[in-house]
């Protein structure tokens, strides 16, 4: 089964870090781009970032430019997202998922379950 | 305030036909194909539509996609009432070097 599960979640004062992650299995990972996508409670969907397949390109979203790092191990098929200087408008529920084989195509047809991020003192 | 337009919601009797909009621009939807995501209550959004009018394996052909110039529909015919959830369109930008979303639409089943 193609399955992706997120971890590390948790609540978090302003201005400090969290590392996400992200477990794949049942599809090769190390083909395909991946993309961190967030919710923000009651609101829309937004991009956070992506990296490719090789790790050797990753793309952020405006908002966490410059604050925010996606990495990969495609020997341990995992997914990672460093956060740092973390701000209260980054309280989201955030999801890894899978984007196209070899190619970028902003399209997410594998989803983890999600895992909250709450920035608050 | 999100790229895409969506309206914040829409409804329909059972077995009703209904569509949502999502409206972009020339360097959105106008460049690129749209995709379609369904987000039951407490849930993952799942892929409804990729490609403008692709439904992926165990999607059912009740759902479909167009697409004409910066606009895209989702289409939703046999209205069930386990169709009452959140659907948000999405495509990539190329002004933004990244994927964009609609704000999403709420489907109530009257």
């Amino acid at each position: 089964e193609v399955q992706l599960v997120e971890s590390g979640g948790r609540l978090v004062q302003p201005g400090g870090s969290l590392r996400l992650s992200c477990a794949a299995s049942g599809f090769t990972f190390s083909m395909y781009w991946m993309t961190w996508v967030r919710q923000a409670p009651g609101k829309g969907l937004e991009w956070v970032a992506n990296i490719k397949h090789d790790g050797s390109v990753a793309y952020y979203g405006d908002s966490v430019k410059g604050r925010f790092t996606v990495s990969r191990d495609n020997a341990k098929k995992s997914l990672f997202l460093q956060m740092n200087s973390l701000r209260a408008d980054d309280t989201a529920v955030y999801y890894c998922t899978r984007d196209g084989k070899w190619e970028l195509l902003g399209a997410f047809d594998v989803w983890g379950q999600g895992t909250m991020v709450t920035v608050s003192s | 305030q999100s790229v895409l337009t969506q309206p914040p919601s829409a409804s329909g009797t059972p077995g009703q036909r209904v569509t949502i909009s999502c409206s972009g621009t020339s360097s959105n939807i106008g460049s690129h194909t749209v995709n379609w995501y369904q987000q039951l209550p407490g849930t993952a959004p799942k892929l409804l539509i990729y490609d403008n009018n692709q439904r992926p394996s165990g999607v059912p052909d009740r759902f479909s996609g167009s697409k004409s110039g910066t606009s895209a529909s989702l289409a939703i015919s046999g209205l069930q009432s386990e169709d009452e959830t959140d659907y948000y369109c999405g495509a990539w930008d190329d002004s933004l070097n990244g994927p964009v979303f609609g704000g999403g639409t709420k489907l109530t089943v009257l």
